[in-house]
C-alpha cells in the first residue's frame, strides 16, 4: 500500500487567486496522477505527474490553468491559477500500488472553495 | 467510447438491511472492475477486485459479483451499519491502453 499525505486540506480562495496543493507519498513511485472531484460526483482524471517529463493532460484541462510540478519519485504539486468558482471542487492525488492490478491509493483530497 | 453507468444514484436504507448497488459498463477490452468506498472527506479505498473470471467475491460484508457476459457488476453490503455511509465508485480499467473509466458513484447512506 502507499500513504498519500496533501495539504491542505481545504481552503476559501478568492476569484482570481492562485493555489497550489502539495501531495507526499511514503515510497518512490513513477506516475503520480492528479484527480478532480466536482460536488456530488464522481473523479476526473486532470493529469499523471511523471517525475523528469512534462505532465500528460488529458482532454479538457491545460497546463497554464493547472501547472504541475514533479521534483522527485515521492512529491508533486498541483496549481489551480486564476481560479473562478467553477474551480470549487475536491482535488486528489494518487498513485498506483505495486500490484499488476493496478489499484489506486488517494490522499485524502484539497477541498478548494472558490468565492 | 468507454462508459460506467452506476444506479441508484442515491441510497437511504436502514441499519442492518441489506442492499445492492449496480454497475453497468462498456469498457472493452476489459481488464478488471473495482470497487472503492469513499467516506465523506476522505479519498476512495478499495474493497474489491474483479477481473474476467471471476464471478463473485466478498470481502466482510461486501460481496460483487461480476458478468463478463453482460458487462454488469453489483456490490451487495449485508447487515449494513451506519459506518457503511459512503459513496461507492466502480472503476473500470481496459486491458488496451491501460485506461481507467470511473462510474457516478452511489452516495449510501444508513440510517440508525
Amino acid at each position: 500500500s502507499a500513504v498519500i499525505s496533501q495539504k491542505p486540506s481545504r481552503d476559501i480562495c478568492q476569484r482570481g487567486t492562485s493555489l497550489t496543493i502539495q501531495c507526499q507519498v511514503d515510497s518512490q513511485v513513477t506516475m503520480m496522477f492528479w484527480y478532480r472531484q466536482q460536488p456530488g460526483q464522481s473523479l476526473t482524471l486532470i493529469a499523471t505527474a511523471n517525475q523528469g517529463s512534462e505532465a500528460t493532460y488529458e482532454s479538457g484541462f491545460v497546463i497554464d490553468k493547472f501547472p504541475i510540478s514533479r521534483p522527485n519519485l515521492t512529491f508533486s504539486t498541483l496549481t489551480v491559477s486564476n481560479m473562478s468558482p467553477e474551480d470549487s471542487s475536491i482535488y486528489l492525488c494518487s498513485v498506483e500500488g505495486p500490484s499488476r492490478t493496478g489499484e489506486l491509493f488517494f490522499g485524502e483530497g484539497s477541498r478548494l472553495t472558490v468565492l | 467510447k468507454n462508459q460506467v453507468e452506476q444506479s441508484p444514484q442515491s441510497l437511504i436504507i436502514l441499519e442492518g438491511k441489506n442492499c445492492t448497488l449496480q454497475c453497468n459498463y462498456t469498457v472493452s477490452p476489459f481488464s478488471n472492475l473495482r470497487w472503492y468506498k469513499q467516506d465523506t472527506g476522505r479519498g476512495p479505498v478499495s474493497l474489491t477486485i474483479m477481473t474476467f473470471s471471476e464471478n463473485t467475491k466478498s470481502n466482510g460484508r461486501y460481496t460483487a459479483t461480476l458478468d463478463a457476459d453482460t458487462k454488469q457488476s453489483s456490490l451487495h453490503i449485508t447487515a449494513s451499519q451506519l459506518s457503511d455511509s459512503a459513496s461507492y465508485i466502480c472503476v473500470v480499467r481496459d486491458n488496451a491502453g491501460n485506461m481507467l473509466t470511473f462510474g457516478g458513484g452511489t452516495r449510501l447512506m444508513v440510517k440508525p
